[in-house]
């Protein structure tokens, strides 16, 4: 059954702070990695990641994929209050369901 | 403007009275999804759809219809609505299965 596993569940940092968000996956038929913002409403999508070592890049958040190690990680440097937002991680597969992680909420503190 | 239409945004109802939750876009996208999203469980597929009259069960369709007479309308039908199908609902839309979905505003529906 595919699955997807982030981590950590929830991280408070201080304004200025690097964060890396993880992302872990098992799937049968692999097609691509996608990361959502959500803040008190419908998630943003973030990132598509369909090949490994190709980094997506938008301003201060970037994104990569390992589909050797089955993970991607989200990068955001240089963190601002509005980057406060629960960031999630899903993945599509050969069985045409689109999945979703349970996410991870990040506080960032001025 | 590009967007997923959800109607209604909030929605109290009783316990066995059919419901629909309308969901339309205006970007003639074929792949669509109803998911709910319940605290420490996340976003859960119930139905998707790959285009008009092609739909299937994601991982927790009991309790629910939909269907997909048109390409831009996927509406979600709960028959006998039960206080355990209390949720946030979300419509969404993607040009295909595997790419970035935009979302509707949600659905609150709460049964009691």
């Amino acid at each position: 059954e595919d699955k997807v596993v982030q981590s950590p569940l929830s991280l408070v940092v201080h304004e200025g702070d690097t964060v890396t968000l993880n992302c872990s996956y098992e799937v049968t038929n692999f097609r691509s990695l996608l990361w959502y913002k959500q803040e008190k409403k419908a998630p943003t999508f973030l990132f598509m990641l369909t090949s490994s070592g190709i980094e997506k890049k938008s301003g201060r958040l970037s994104s990569i994929l390992d589909k050797k190690e089955l993970f991607s990680i989200l990068n955001i440097t240089a963190t601002q209050t509005g980057d406060s937002a629960i960031y999630l991680c899903a993945l599509t597969s050969g069985t045409y369901k689109y999945i979703f992680g349970t996410g991870t909420r990040l506080k960032v503190l001025a | 403007e590009a967007q997923v239409t959800q109607n209604p945004r909030y929605l109290i109802t009783v316990t066995g009275k059919k419901l629909t939750v309308t969901c339309s876009q205006n970007m003639n996208h074929e792949y669509m999804s109803w998911y709910r999203q319940d605290p420490g469980l996340g976003l859960r597929q119930i139905y998707y759809s790959m285009n008009v009259e092609v739909t299937d069960k994601g991982d927790v369709p009991e309790g629910y219809k939909v269907s997909r007479k048109e390409k831009r309308n996927f509406p979600l039908i709960l028959e006998s609505p039960s206080p355990n199908q209390t949720s946030l609902y979300f419509c969404a839309s993607s040009s295909d299965s595997s790419g970035g979905y935009t979302f509707g505003s949600g659905t609150r529906l709460t049964v009691v």
